[in-house]
C-alpha cells in the first residue's frame, strides 16, 4: 500500500486560509468516509484534528475543516495562526481493512 | 483519564528482535482497538497494524510487516505489546501505540513514543 499523496509544503500568512490535499485511490480515500487528519509538532506525538472526513474532535478549533471529493480529501485551516505551524498527515481506512497515511505536509506560517 | 505509557528506548543489532510495550490506564483495553504507528527520523507516519486487546488478540498487520511483526496483549496488566523481528537499520524509528476511538482510524490518545535504534 503506497502512501497517500500530499503536497510537501504549504504556507500562508496569519489570518489566511490554506488547504492541504490528500490523494488516494478507489481502494482507500475513495472507498469510504474514514479519512482522518493529524497535526504533529516537532518531537511530539500526532494530534487528531479531523475524523470521518469532516468531524472535529472536542477541543479542536472550528478553523479546521475537512472535506472529500472522489479519491481526494482536503483539510482547510481558516484564519491561520502561528501555532498551526506543524506537519499534517491524512490517514485512510482501506478496502483491505488496513490503514494508510499520507506523505505529510509541512505548514509554514509566514 | 486515559493514558498510554510506553517502554523505554532500545538499541538493537541487525537481525535481533525488539518488543515494545504500551501500558494503558483509565479505560478497559478490550473495548478499543490499538494501533501501532512508526516514524523514521525525519520521515512520515507509517501504520504497522492494529490489535483488539483481548484473550484472542485479533490483529491485522500492514502487508509490509507481515511475518515480522506480532502484536499481543495482556488484559490482566492492561498492556499491549508490539514485537518486530529480523531488525534492519531501516527499522530505526520512533514507535507509537495509539487508541482507536471507534471511527476507523481516529486516535485521540497516543503513547509518548519509543525510539528503537538498530545499529551494529
Amino acid at each position: 500500500q503506497s502512501a497517500l499523496t500530499q503536497p510537501a509544503s504549504v504556507s500562508g500568512s496569519p489570518g489566511q486560509s490554506i488547504t492541504i490535499s490528500c490523494t488516494g485511490t478507489s481502494s482507500d480515500v475513495g472507498a469510504n468516509n474514514y479519512v482522518s487528519w493529524y497535526q504533529q509538532h516537532p518531537g511530539k506525538a500526532p494530534n487528531l484534528v479531523i475524523y470521518e472526513v469532516s468531524n472535529r474532535p472536542s477541543g479542536v478549533p472550528d478553523r479546521f475543516s475537512g472535506s472529500k471529493s472522489g479519491n481526494t480529501a482536503s483539510l482547510t485551516i481558516s484564519g491561520l495562526q502561528a501555532e498551526d505551524e506543524a506537519d499534517y498527515y491524512c490517514n485512510s481506512h482501506t478496502t483491505s481493512s488496513s490503514y494508510v497515511f499520507g506523505s505529510g505536509t509541512k505548514v509554514t506560517v509566514l | 483519564q486515559v493514558q498510554l505509557v510506553q517502554s523505554g528506548a532500545e538499541v538493537k543489532k541487525p537481525g535481533a528482535s525488539v518488543k515494545v510495550s504500551c501500558k494503558a490506564s483509565g479505560y478497559i483495553i478490550s473495548n478499543h482497538y490499538m494501533h501501532w504507528v512508526r516514524q523514521a527520523p525525519g520521515q512520515g507516519l507509517e501504520w504497522m497494524g492494529q490489535i483488539v486487546p483481548s484473550d484472542g488478540d485479533r490483529s491485522n498487520y500492514a502487508q509490509k510487516f507481515q511475518g515480522r511483526v506480532t502484536m499481543t496483549s495482556d488484559t490482566s496488566t492492561s498492556t499491549v505489546y508490539m514485537e518486530l523481528s529480523s531488525l534492519r537499520s531501516e527499522d530505526t524509528a520512533v514507535y507509537y501505540c495509539a487508541r482507536d476511538e471507534g471511527h476507523y482510524g481516529d486516535s485521540l490518545y497516543w503513547g509518548q513514543g519509543t525510539l528503537v535504534t538498530v545499529s551494529s
